[in-house]
């Protein structure tokens, strides 16, 4: 079974600082995992994934997320914020013969000038 | 090519009435996923297919809803009767196969109002 807990509903920081959103994950097979952003009145679109490569991934707009086995987690982050980046962030997993992903519950991140 | 096409985009209807939403999913992908979105729940898987077989509908909510899928590039799910707490977005992804490293694609959603 996979499961997903993304850590606060709501993020808020301010223009130019760093954006950090928390993930963890529980997986009995090697994860695949996803982050995706949904913009106001949009559908959900790939962010950047984990394919068992490189720890580290880079996604588009600048964000990152590292995969950490030792803490089953898959932080995104972002060293500098801007007003475009609010949105709604959804972190999933999958993994080998998964039937489907599956979503955390998300997360908001708002953007103060 | 065009990703997964949702129709329509916004639907308003009066309560009772019967509500048909339609997907065309990625052509070559043979998974097709139908999800609801709401403020109180968040994204819920409703029923999924697997070469237009339907796999998992386990999250319909009753059987007022129903989805089919007569082919590869055709999916709708419909709400007879429909109720004001059906009221939400629905969104339809596909994907060429899952247990893998490719994610899904999503389309743009409808919006369903029920008055």
């Amino acid at each position: 079974a996979q499961s997903v807990t993304q850590l606060g509903s709501h993020v808020s920081v301010s223009e130019g600082a760093l954006v950090l959103l928390r993930c963890n994950y529980s997986s009995s097979v090697p994860p695949y995992l996803f982050w995706y952003v949904q913009y106001p009145n949009q559908g959900l679109q790939l962010l950047l994934k984990y394919t068992s490569a490189a720890t580290l991934v880079k996604g588009i707009n600048g964000f990152e997320a590292e995969f950490k086995k030792s803490e089953t987690s898959f932080h995104l982050t972002k060293p500098s914020a801007h007003m475009s980046d609010a949105a709604e962030y959804f972190c999933a997993v999958s993994g080998w013969a998964a039937q489907k992903l599956v979503f955390g519950q998300g997360t908001r991140l708002t953007i103060n000038p | 090519d065009a990703g997964v096409i949702q129709s329509p985009r916004h639907e308003v209807t009066e309560m009772g009435q019967e509500v048909t939403l339609r997907c065309k999913p990625i052509s070559g992908h043979d998974y097709l996923f139908w999800y609801r979105q709401t403020m109180m729940r968040g994204l819920e898987l409703l029923i999924y297919f697997n070469n237009n077989v339907p796999i998992d509908d386990s999250g319909m909510p009753e059987d007022r809803f129903s989805a089919k899928m007569p082919n590869a590039s055709f999916s709708t799910l419909k709400i007879q009767p429909s109720e004001p707490r059906d009221s939400a977005v629905y969104f339809c992804a596909s994907s060429p196969r899952t247990g893998t490293n490719y994610g899904y694609t999503f389309g743009s959603g409808t919006r369903l109002t029920v008055v």
